[in-house]
């Protein structure tokens, strides 16, 4: 693995249905990032973990669930997933903190019917 | 309220010089960012600003008014592969990412 890389690359899903999308860095980064990117809008922060063991509220963090067990790995939950909730879902890190560079993974593209 | 503001998209010829303007409105601030984004892909880094002036990287220059809440991007000599959304992000009073929409940049030869 080199960078960052998040899972599934695409799904669609039943309204309702739980969702887990994971992320995976080994940059050692302390930082890392959920945003989402619909078409006409700007990135909007998630949630946010500025080092292991700690998480916080982004801008649209309602319906979503994040927690940072370890350096790595940042997934992302859905509890019960509603159709607005279709987006394309980028996590990302940065070494220490939000002055740093952001490195953003591929993404995971999400439908919910 | 928080706001970044560019143009929605440009069109420019390959081999000239496009300027890309960003204006700003946040609860303090603390740097401002541009990312070059292609299509169906994840957005890359191209630049950092935090003081006033022109920053050159090689064909990209970025600047940053503090004053003036603005920043452009220069892309000169401008490539085929320069097609793509370019998103300026200014780093909020809590460093938080404040996201323009993107503008697209569309180069026509």
């Amino acid at each position: 693995i080199a960078g960052i890389t998040q899972a599934p690359t695409s799904q669609i899903l039943a309204a309702g249905r739980r969702m887990t999308l994971r992320c995976t860095q080994d940059m050692r980064h302390n930082a890392m990032y959920w945003y989402r990117q619909d078409l006409g809008l700007g990135l909007r922060l998630i949630h946010y973990s500025n080092t292991a063991g700690t998480t916080g509220k982004g801008e649209v963090p309602d319906g979503y669930s994040v927690s940072r067990a370890n350096t790595d790995d940042f997934p992302l939950t859905l509890a019960s997933a509603v159709p607005s909730q279709t987006s394309v879902y980028f996590c990302a890190s940065s070494a220490e903190s939000s002055t740093d560079t952001q490195y953003f993974g591929p993404g995971t593209r999400l439908t919910v019917l | 309220g928080q706001n970044i503001d560019q143009p929605t998209e440009m069109t420019a010829t390959e081999g000239a010089i496009v300027q890309i303007n960003c204006t700003y409105q946040t609860s303090g601030f603390n740097g401002l960012f541009w990312y070059q984004q292609h299509a169906g892909e994840a957005p890359t880094f191209l630049s950092y600003n935090v003081l006033d002036g022109l920053e050159e990287k090689g064909r990209f220059s970025s600047f940053l008014s503090r004053s003036k809440g603005y920043s452009y991007l220069l892309l000169k000599e401008l490539q085929m592969k320069d097609s793509a959304s370019y998103l300026c992000a200014a780093l909020d009073s809590n460093y938080q990412l404040i996201w323009g929409a993107g503008t697209k940049l569309i180069i026509k030869p």
